[in-house]
């Protein structure tokens, strides 16, 4: 099983529609959750940087984590047509390694 | 803004050669890392490095080393490269345990 995992889509919506995007993870250990945009051939773009439990929001995105549950969740508002690209968790704690584990993504589509 | 620049956006070599990426980052920052990322596998840690001149293995280091011998600059080798490392490679910094910054990634063929 994977520590982190994300369904990987395609996830396809009309334009406006709200979008939400999920990863359930397995270490309680994890403190830090980040998601990250990808367009095609570009590298990862941070996206939304949250610590420990509870929401954050940016513009049209809001991003949640749910600990006792080991649940995150991205919200988009009023989805664009340049919101279509691949989108990634990521996660790490306090200890152990420090590089993230990531999520393998989900592939978002925004028809206009 | 952070900045992470990867030396080339595209690279073809030939099976057998040694191959250098670069990667240079302009926020100090104590961590770097080279991942690989392939369809269906997601981003794959091969090396990081979180001082100059140390390093740790990730998840899938094998014919794969790297260098870093001065703070801002962090290098991946490809001893011999075979056609199975064709891929992504994306270089990241951090200044923690927390959020990493990507380059643009380099898209290597191996021929």
């Amino acid at each position: 099983q994977k520590e982190v995992e994300q369904d990987p889509g395609p996830l396809s919506v009309p334009e406006g529609a709200i979008v939400s995007l999920n990863c359930t993870y397995s270490n309680s250990a994890f403190q830090y959750f980040m998601w990250y945009r990808q367009y095609s051939r570009k590298g990862p773009e941070l996206l939304m940087y949250t610590y420990s439990s509870g929401n954050k929001e940016d513009g049209r995105f809001t991003a949640q984590v749910d600990k006792s549950s080991k649940y995150i969740s991205l919200f988009i508002r009023d989805s664009q047509p340049s919101d279509s690209a691949t989108y990634l968790c990521a996660m790490s704690g306090d200890t152990g390694r420090r590089a993230l584990t990531f999520g393998s993504g989900t592939r978002l589509q925004v028809q206009p | 803004d952070v900045k992470v620049t990867q030396s080339s956006r595209y690279l073809v070599k030939r099976t057998g050669e040694k191959v250098f990426l670069e990667c240079v980052q302009d926020m100090d920052h104590e961590n770097m890392f080279w991942y690989r990322q392939d369809p269906g596998l997601g981003l794959r840690l091969i090396y990081f490095s979180y001082d100059v001149k140390m390093k740790e293995k990730g998840d899938i280091p094998e014919g794969y080393s790297v260098s870093r011998e001065k703070k801002e600059r962090f290098s991946l080798i490809l001893e011999s490269a075979s056609t199975n490392q064709t891929s992504m490679y994306l270089c990241a910094s951090s200044p923690h345990n927390t959020e990493a910054f990507f380059g643009q990634g380099t898209r290597l063929t191996v021929v």
